[in-house]
């Protein structure tokens, strides 16, 4: 399967201050990127598509100017918590489509806004 | 709109116990049928998955999943778990377009040694 990481794996802000998370695929050319969120003991939400060269899709409730996805490269997708308030802190998860309809994840970032 | 639902959130055995942990969903179409697995500390790796052929699926370190169109569920089982086999379980189901993927809540498995 491929490998995706993320970086940072743990961050910790000020309310008020933006978050980039970046998500590659080490191994795999991804047109193709999700990223999820997780509420503790809870599911993971599916928060947007993201697709190389083009705009993200966004789920409903999610606000894309809040969290705006970049997808520059087959490679490499970011997410950035803009104006990142407490009831922003969870665990945020990328993953991306293998070839076969899998997804593959990456190790998450925990982020907590201060 | 499509949904999962899994059964136990928190389930504790011994080991050498027999596992089953319940999935169900809601979907509209044709589905693939997924579970996932979260080690205490790591990310998510995929355990199995179904797409079509055998309603019954192997997957890795012992684990298989029924998958039973009629009572649209999807039940991961092992026959006698181990002490290392304590981690979260998900449970996720996708149409045709992978943009659909939804997850269950998660069953937390505890194995005691």
């Amino acid at each position: 399967g491929a490998v995706v990481s993320q970086h940072p794996s743990r961050v910790i802000c000020k309310s008020g201050t933006s978050v980039k998370i970046e998500c590659r695929s080490l191994d795999f050319q991804a047109t193709t990127m999700f990223w999820y969120r997780q509420f503790p003991k809870q599911s993971l939400m599916l928060m947007a598509t993201s697709n190389e060269g083009s705009k993200a899709t966004y789920e409903q409730g999610v606000e894309k100017d809040k969290f705006l996805i970049n997808h520059a490269s087959l490679t490499l997708s970011t997410l950035t918590v803009t104006s990142a308030h407490p009831e922003d802190s969870s665990f945020y998860i990328c993953s991306l489509a293998g070839s076969t309809d899998t997804q593959y994840f990456g190790p998450g970032t925990r982020l907590t806004v201060l | 709109a499509q949904s999962v639902s899994q059964h136990n959130h928190h389930v504790i055995l011994s080991e050498a116990a027999s596992l089953e942990l319940g999935c169900n969903y809601s979907y509209g179409g044709t589905v693939n049928l997924f579970w996932y697995v979260q080690y205490p500390g790591q990310h998510l790796q995929l355990l199995l998955k179904y797409f079509s052929g055998d309603p019954l699926v192997k997957g890795i370190k012992g684990f298989e999943a029924e998958f039973i169109k009629s009572k649209f569920s999807f039940n991961l089982r092992k026959p006698s778990v181990q002490w290392s086999d304590t981690a979260e379980y998900f449970c996720a189901v996708n149409g045709m377009n992978n943009n659909d993927m939804r997850f269950g809540a998660g069953t937390r498995l505890t194995v005691k040694p």
